[in-house]
């Protein structure tokens, strides 16, 4: 079965307003990555964050091991934020992304 | 400038035919990484090499061979293209250990394949 799963699948917002986004995950893990992918389709690492909480700006990432989940949180939405969301959970050999998230912040 | 580069951005090939998609990273990491994102797919791993050696390989098919010419060089060559091979591959970098490293992505190549 799918080893990483993201929800919601998509989301709307309106500008201003707060997202938080989920990823669960049935294995073990040795280390979560938070992903931004733009709408062309090029990557950017948000967070490294195998464990805790980390801060970004208006992003916080709170990753809870014995729970087997991890959280993107992001406040004050704005347009430039939309886009897909994708985590990655990475075992000793192999890495898995969830399925994403897309987002659309409405001005 | 762009820490990780691949080359082209955009490729067309025929089906049978083959091709060579281009990756350098200029991060200082020792281990690369192939993945492909083919249209409402996930992105899939697909290769990792450390110190230009093998470490894992998850795709089925021999078709797709990645080259390391250099410890910064981590090409994929795929032979007899299908249109199924048709996705966005990305090239991404660490340093060692995949289980506990940041990775860092390319831009990506969008394969089509006719």
């Amino acid at each position: 079965g799918q080893q990483v799963q993201q929800s919601p699948a998509s989301l709307v917002l309106q500008e201003g307003e707060n997202a938080e986004l989920q990823c669960n995950f049935s294995t073990s893990l040795n280390s979560m990555q938070w992903f931004y992918q733009r709408p062309g389709g090029s990557l950017v690492s948000l967070f490294y964050n195998p464990s805790g909480t980390k801060h970004s700006g208006r992003l916080t990432s709170t990753t809870v091991i014995k729970e087997r989940r991890s959280s993107l949180h992001i406040s004050s939405s704005q347009t430039t934020d939309s886009g897909t969301y994708l985590c990655a959970l990475a075992n000793t050999n192999k890495v898995v992304f969830g399925t994403g998230t897309r987002l659309q912040v409405l001005p | 400038d762009p820490k990780i580069i691949q080359k082209p951005k955009y490729l067309v090939a025929v089906t049978g035919s083959e091709k060579i998609l281009i990756c350098e990273q200029y991060l200082g990491h020792n281990a690369m990484y192939w993945y492909r994102q083919s249209a409402k797919k996930p992105l899939e791993f697909m290769f990792s090499y450390s110190y230009q050696k093998l470490m894992d390989n998850q795709t089925a098919s021999s078709r797709f061979q990645p080259q390391s010419s250099k410890k910064n060089h981590l090409d994929l060559q795929i032979t007899a293209l299908k249109p199924d091979d048709s996705a966005t591959y990305f090239c991404a970098s660490s340093q060692p250990g995949l289980g506990g490293r940041e990775q860092y992505f390319g831009p990506g190549t969008r394969l089509t394949v006719l």
